[in-house]
């Protein structure tokens, strides 16, 4: 499987505990993006990545959140000390490089649940 | 700000066309999508248009796009039960992230 893959799937932890997911992109891909999903909402950009570099960060993305592309490939998103407003779905997108339009590619997300 | 916005529901018969509109505020979009989303999965792209277009199609699907009242759809003919989903329309705004900016989404419900 060549696509966007992240882990874990499903991930259901205490408030205050701290939480983090993969990503890996597809291989040649060197924009990487994070997005958070709630229900019944479309999906809202928390960061991007091109290359290793952090490039843009959402107002969305508090103190408590934290990314890293520490080689340029994969990407971790860490949240510290969860809060039950946390719970949603976290969605990873790469694409290639290039510019115009340049397909962003998702992952199947990862489910936080935050009791 | 940007701001991309749907309407939250439609149902349809199976065979019968669907169409599903957006708005958007910002006129600079450079890239206008639709994403198609299934219950459990990630986002698949479906097809996009680039701003100076007024329509595309791609085989069952059409996009208009009426950049004068900011509004684009997209009409899915002929359409099945495994189109039922939800459909984002996202834009772009160019500059060096291209992030995606997405609608609240529809959900597609089509009734055999």
């Amino acid at each position: 499987d060549t696509g966007v893959s992240q882990n874990p799937r499903h991930k259901i932890t205490k408030r205050g505990q701290n939480v983090t997911f993969r990503c890996d992109p597809i291989s040649e891909h060197n924009r990487l993006y994070w997005y958070r999903q709630t229900l019944g909402q479309g999906p809202e950009f928390l960061t991007y990545f091109q290359n290793e570099a952090q490039l843009e960060k959402s107002r969305l993305l508090s103190d408590r959140f934290s990314a890293e592309r520490p080689k340029g490939s994969f990407s971790t998103l860490e949240i510290q000390r969860t809060e039950q407003g946390d719970s949603a779905m976290y969605l990873c997108a790469s694409s290639a490089p290039g510019h115009g339009n340049t397909e962003a590619f998702f992952g199947q997300g990862t489910r936080l649940t935050v009791v | 700000g940007e701001d991309v916005e749907q309407s939250l529901f439609l149902s349809v018969r199976e065979g019968d066309s669907s169409v599903i509109n957006c708005t958007y505020t910002d006129s600079s979009s450079t890239y206008l999508y639709w994403y198609k989303q299934e219950p459990g999965a990630g986002l698949q792209l479906l097809t996009y248009i680039f701003s100076n277009m007024d329509m595309k199609q791609d085989q069952r699907l059409t996009v208009l796009l009426n950049k004068k009242d900011k509004h684009l759809s997209l009409r899915i003919a002929d359409t099945q039960t495994g189109d039922s989903a939800i459909y984002f329309c996202a834009a772009t705004y160019g500059g060096a992230t291209n992030k995606l900016i997405f609608g609240t989404g529809t959900l597609l419900a089509v009734q055999p």
